[in-house]
């Protein structure tokens, strides 16, 4: 059973440019979970997603970021215009479903994204 | 609002020995879940081991075990026999509603 699968592992982009990182979580896994580790810090929440619903978007920029789980495919959160704040490691990580229920969270292996 | 601490950026311990890394959380909430996770420079976070509030023992997981003083809101994270390859961040975090709340880690370092 392949784990949270990430792509790409590093993203270059200069400033202004829009981002797409993507996530497939785990075969089975029908909730997604989008985190942001900036340099020296520890992972914080961004957005909570099932299928083609956000239920939580609390951690989210107002501005400039979003995310979507379709359907059909990995989720993607896209950051427009990106500016160099934005660098950090992005780390998507899924679980089974039922919320109240307690499902273990399992992480991919990060999106690094480095704005120039 | 739920925070997690973790006071101590740096630590290390000899190879084999054992070394406890320490954690305080907020909440007003009476049952939860509290994790250490490590993060080796590959960057994967990978679960170390979890605690269930409710449960009044402490969890154990082979070289690995936590102290956890509900009241005192304490949650450390005890490594015996330690190994090179223990190196890593650990990050304590705590889970509200269906996210996880981090510290922001302790870096482990172990001498030869």
């Amino acid at each position: 059973n392949a784990g949270v699968m990430q792509n790409p592992r590093h993203l270059v982009r200069r400033r202004g440019q829009e981002a797409r990182l993507r996530c497939s979580p785990m075969k089975g896994h029908s909730h997604v979970y989008w985190y942001r580790q900036l340099p020296e810090e520890g992972l914080k929440f961004m957005v909570y997603l099932q299928k083609e619903n956000i239920i939580d978007e609390s951690g989210m920029p107002k501005e400039r970021f979003s995310a979507e789980f379709p359907k059909e495919g990995p989720s993607i959160l896209r950051i427009q215009q990106v500016v160099r704040g934005d660098s950090a490691a992005y780390f998507c990580a899924s679980s089974q479903g039922l919320a109240g229920v307690f499902y273990e969270q399992f992480f991919g292996p990060g999106t690094r994204l480095t704005v120039l | 609002a739920q925070t997690v601490t973790q006071s101590q950026p740096e630590m290390s311990v000899q190879e084999a020995e054992t070394v406890t890394l320490s954690c305080t959380y907020d909440t007003s909430e009476s049952d939860y879940y509290l994790f250490w996770y490590k993060q080796p420079p590959s960057r994967q976070m990978i679960l170390v081991i979890r605690q269930e509030a409710y449960k009044q023992q402490n969890a154990t997981e082979n070289r690995f075990s936590v102290n956890f003083q509900k009241a005192a809101k304490s949650f450390s994270l005890k490594i015996s026999d330690s190994q090179l390859g223990d190196a890593a961040m650990y990050f304590c975090a705590y889970r509200w509603v269906q996210k996880l709340v981090f510290g922001q880690g302790t870096r482990l370092t172990i001498n030869p």
